[in-house]
């Protein structure tokens, strides 16, 4: 079965500094994996995901994530946060097998202290 | 513009009296699934649609029913809404399943008292 964990409820850094937000799942085949973030009031919206080849993934709003099967990981980075970063982030894992379904962390919520 | 389209946004009402939100795409998606989210639990699948009149049960399916009539259409209802079901729900298509990118509606706050 497959699952998502996303470590950290909450998450705080300050404006200019490293986004480090850990995803970590669990499939028996190759997954598809995603990061979605969502606004107060909004719906998610896709920041970037990861199907097949480079394991190093670049998505919207300077943020990246890199799949490392070893560690069974999908941590989302950005170098340096923007009070506009504020949101909650969420990781989501998908797997061809059958039929698709896709399995959502719980999420992290990020503050962006001035 | 590429969108799905959830209503009501919000929504009050009482215990038992059975209601409907609707969900609609205009992206030719086949994938569509309804969502909830709570606090500390993420979202959780309720239910999916792999196309037309294809149906089956997410994470969560006590208490809701779907259909899939039309391609674009999803419709969620709930035949005697509970206070438990008291939630924000959300509405998802994609081309496909897998590794096709979802999207979401705004939401439905759901309030039953």
């Amino acid at each position: 079965a497959q699952s998502v964990t996303q470590l950290g409820s909450h998450v705080s850094v300050s404006e200019g500094a490293l986004v480090l937000l850990r995803c970590n799942y669990s499939s028996s085949v190759p997954p598809y994996l995603f990061w979605y973030v969502q606004y107060p009031n909004q719906g998610l919206q896709l920041l970037l995901k990861y199907t097949t080849g480079a394991t190093l993934v670049k998505g919207i709003n300077g943020f990246e994530a890199e799949f490392k099967k070893s560690e069974t990981s999908f941590h989302l980075t950005k170098p340096s946060a923007h009070m506009s970063d504020a949101a909650e982030y969420f990781c989501a894992v998908s797997v061809k097998s059958g039929t698709y379904k896709y399995i959502f962390g719980t999420g992290t919520r990020l503050k962006v202290l001035a | 513009e590429a969108q799905v389209t959830q209503n009501p946004r919000y929504l009050i009402t009482v215990t038992g009296k059975k209601l409907t939100v609707t969900c609609s795409q205009n992206m030719n998606h086949e994938y569509m699934s309804w969502y909830r989210q709570d606090p500390g639990l993420g979202l959780r699948q309720i239910y999916y649609s792999m196309n037309v009149e294809v149906t089956d049960k997410g994470d969560v399916p006590e208490g809701y029913k779907v259909s899939r009539k039309e391609k674009r259409n999803f419709p969620l209802i709930l035949e005697s809404p509970s206070p438990n079901q008291t939630s924000l729900y959300f509405c998802a298509s994609s081309l496909k399943g897998g590794g096709t990118e979802a999207f979401f509606g705004q939401g439905t706050r759901l309030t039953v008292v």
